[in-house]
């Protein structure tokens, strides 16, 4: 079965920094698609980025990207000289897809990433 | 172009009673989702609709838990009667089609309380 594993509950990071939250996930398939959430106190929940696992370069979206470990499984997000407004429960998603092709998402628990000044 | 819409934003009921909770997808967006999240938690599928059709509700506590999407647009999601361990956020989302390169949107959720 497919699982999503963030292994850490809660970040830190002063303005300015950089930071990086862990998500590793469990899969036999060889194509799918990983996300990373953002949920903002509001509990909107926005797309941060995506990432094709046929793909080997990494996704970015300005001041996000990950590092992606195919063989590892590993798919972590780094925000580069992070901002009061990137403080949010950080949530990443692996995208399991039916054989009619629709899909459906399995998430992990949360980071939840607090910005100091 | 307008976000997915929910009500009620909160809602504290007693446990038994029932509840229900209403979600305006994307328009034009043929594929809608409701998720569980309970506090600590990550969002937990329940249904996912394709129009007007299911396409998965294995998690979906059928025995007291309904929803519905009678015309493909706007869906309800019910709950009768409600436990304790309901309590949670019921987020909505929606996607075009529900294919391998869509994205899905969510709504602003709507916090159930059961005391």
């Amino acid at each position: 079965a497919q699982t999503v594993t963030q292994s850490q509950p809660e970040m830190s990071v002063q303005e300015a920094e950089t930071v990086t939250l862990s998500c590793t996930y469990d899969t036999s398939e060889s194509d799918y698609y990983l996300f990373w959430y953002k949920q903002p106190p509001s509990r909107q929940m926005i797309l941060v980025i995506r990432q094709e696992a046929y793909k080997q370069q990494n996704a970015t979206e300005n001041r996000f990207s990950v590092n992606f470990q195919k063989a590892a499984k590993s798919f972590s997000l780094k925000i580069s000289d992070s901002q009061l407004g990137d403080a949010a429960m950080y949530f990443c998603a692996y995208q399991i897809t039916y054989t009619s092709g629709t899909y459906k998402y399995i998430f992990g628990t949360g980071t939840r990433l607090k910005v100091l000044a | 172009e307008a976000g997915v819409a929910q009500s009620p934003r909160y809602k504290i009921i007693e446990k038994r009673q029932s509840v229900a909770f209403w979600c305006n997808p994307i328009s034009g967006h043929a594929t809608l989702y409701w998720y569980q999240q309970i506090l600590g938690q990550g969002p937990k599928l329940l249904i996912q609709f394709q129009n007007n059709g299911v396409v998965d509700d294995s998690q979906l506590p059928k025995d007291r838990f309904s929803a519905e999407r009678l015309k493909g647009v706007d869906s309800t999601l019910k709950i009768q009667p409600a436990k304790l361990e309901d309590s949670a956020v019921y987020l909505c989302a929606s996607s075009l089609d529900g294919l391998l390169t869509d994205t899905q949107y969510f709504g602003p959720g709507t916090r159930l309380t059961v005391l």
